[in-house]
């Protein structure tokens, strides 16, 4: 238990499917992470939000859409998704305002898009 | 931009030491951090190290070389139960914190 939740565990979903990864942290972070898992690629960041505020977004499709509505909570929306997201996302959480401290992980959500 | 190099896999032998290297280019370094990740699950934090020098913990210590843009990870006395992925991952503050992460090393351990 790392004190970040997320929730569901795996999703399967058609591509024209709208869905909505949830996260959940009990720490008191002040800043949260969405990544990307893909087999043999590195966790590729998605989105960073500090303070509930987005200050990244890597470039990512518009089909994936981030909300976070306070600083315990964060969303990913999903929607006209292809077969190539199917992924794990992550979810991390830390604390921005000290440097250097360690982010914590969510089990991850696997999704399948068929 | 980030540039982080690892190993893809590695193998040892139950009771061995194994240094996994890590190798990056960054701006802004704030630190670098080395996470466990077992099949299936999320990823551990094990280290940071943000000076030069060696982190000791326990069965595990990380080293960091900043003019080199170098760390390992050493694994001493390895058990069946390391067998995982290493990752190695840089925290970069461009104004705010993000942590970008190599693609990770897979050690296999063997009796």
């Amino acid at each position: 238990e790392t004190g970040v939740t997320q929730t569901p565990r795996h999703l399967v979903m058609g591509m024209t499917n709208k869905k909505s990864l949830k996260c959940e942290q009990h720490l008191g972070h002040n800043a949260m992470y969405w990544y990307k898992q893909s087999a043999k690629k590195p966790l590729e960041l998605m989105f960073v939000y500090s303070l509930e505020e987005r200050v990244e977004n890597n470039s990512v499709p518009s089909r994936f859409s981030p909300e976070c509505p306070n600083s315990s909570h964060l969303f990913l929306h999903l929607h006209t998704l292809q077969p190539e997201d199917s992924a794990l996302y992550l979810c991390a959480s830390s604390q921005e305002a000290q440097g250097g401290t360690e982010a914590f992980f969510g089990q991850g959500t696997r999704l399948t898009v068929v | 931009g980030q540039n982080i190099d690892q190993p893809t896999e590695m193998t040892a032998t139950e009771g061995a030491i194994v240094q996994i290297n890590c190798t990056y280019q960054t701006s802004g370094f704030n630190g670098l951090f080395w996470y466990q990740q077992h099949a299936g699950e999320a990823p551990t934090f094990l280290s940071y190290n943000v000076l030069d020098g060696l982190e000791e913990k326990g069965r595990f210590s990380s080293f960091l070389s900043r003019s080199k843009g170098y760390s390992y990870l050493l694994l001493k006395e390895l058990q069946m139960k390391d067998s995982a992925s290493y990752l190695c991952a840089v925290m970069e503050n461009t104004g705010f914190q993000k942590l970008v992460f190599g693609t990770g090393t897979r050690l296999l351990v063997s009796p």
